[in-house]
């Protein structure tokens, strides 16, 4: 596998239900970054991660929780999300968090919350 | 608050025309500046960066920059249907943090 890979492709999920969106990235990269595409709105960063550590939160609701055990490894687990959550998260990498280097994105996990 | 703005469109062209996607950013002090390209249903892609004044050109793509007015532009030469999509511009913020998208631009080239 290449590039930076999501799983699941697709998640329908209740309100009260927990689940985890995955993210791998094959790239040697140093950062990865989660982010929300809800339509008509532009692409919202939520999570910035750097050599595994957090550098940036973008003032997520707690109902999203990051996880990055590894630089190649990063979970979003999901818990009492609302309707209005529903959308494509998109995961993905580069190689510096300082903006100056391409971000590459992985598929994207399409969310619906029920 | 940082900014990046762009028409949300949609831009029409004929099959063959040039079609200009443009950009403004409020942060004055960015330095880095790229054009993903975003099919529907599909996660966006990489089609150009540029980093300094003026214009970057890779195959019928052109990247022009001008940082005094902060706006940033994509030139496509030669439209093709395929082209059609969204384009999301992106800008990093002074403070170096991750990057920073508009809503994106959508284009439809008819043939």
């Amino acid at each position: 596998e290449t590039g930076v890979t999501q799983t699941p492709r697709h998640l329908v999920m209740g309100m009260t239900n927990k689940k985890s969106l995955k993210c791998e990235q094959h790239l040697g990269h140093n950062a990865m970054y989660w982010y929300k595409q809800s339509a008509k709105k532009p692409l919202e960063l939520m999570f910035v991660y750097s050599l595994e550590e957090r550098v940036e939160n973008n003032s997520v609701p707690s109902r999203f929780s990051p996880e990055c055990p590894n630089s190649s490894h990063l979970f979003l687990h999901l818990h009492t999300l609302q309707p209005e959550d529903s959308a494509l998260y998109l995961c993905a990498s580069s190689q510096s968090s300082q903006g100056n280097t391409e971000a590459f994105f992985g598929q994207g996990t399409r969310l619906t919350v029920v | 608050q940082k900014e990046v703005e762009q028409n949300s469109g949609p831009l029409s062209v004929p099959e063959g025309a040039i079609a200009s996607l443009n950009c403004t950013y409020s942060d004055r002090g960015s330095q880095s500046f790229f054009w993903y390209r975003q099919y529907s249903g599909k996660s966006p892609e990489l089609i150009m960066f540029i980093y300094s004044n003026g214009d970057k050109e890779d195959g019928r793509f052109t990247a022009q920059l001008n940082k005094a007015s902060q706006y940033v532009s994509l030139l496509i030469r030669d439209s093709q249907p395929s082209d059609s999509a969204t384009y999301l511009c992106a800008v990093n913020v002074q403070a170096g943090t991750a990057l920073i998208f508009g809503k994106g631009t959508t284009l439809s080239v008819s043939s």
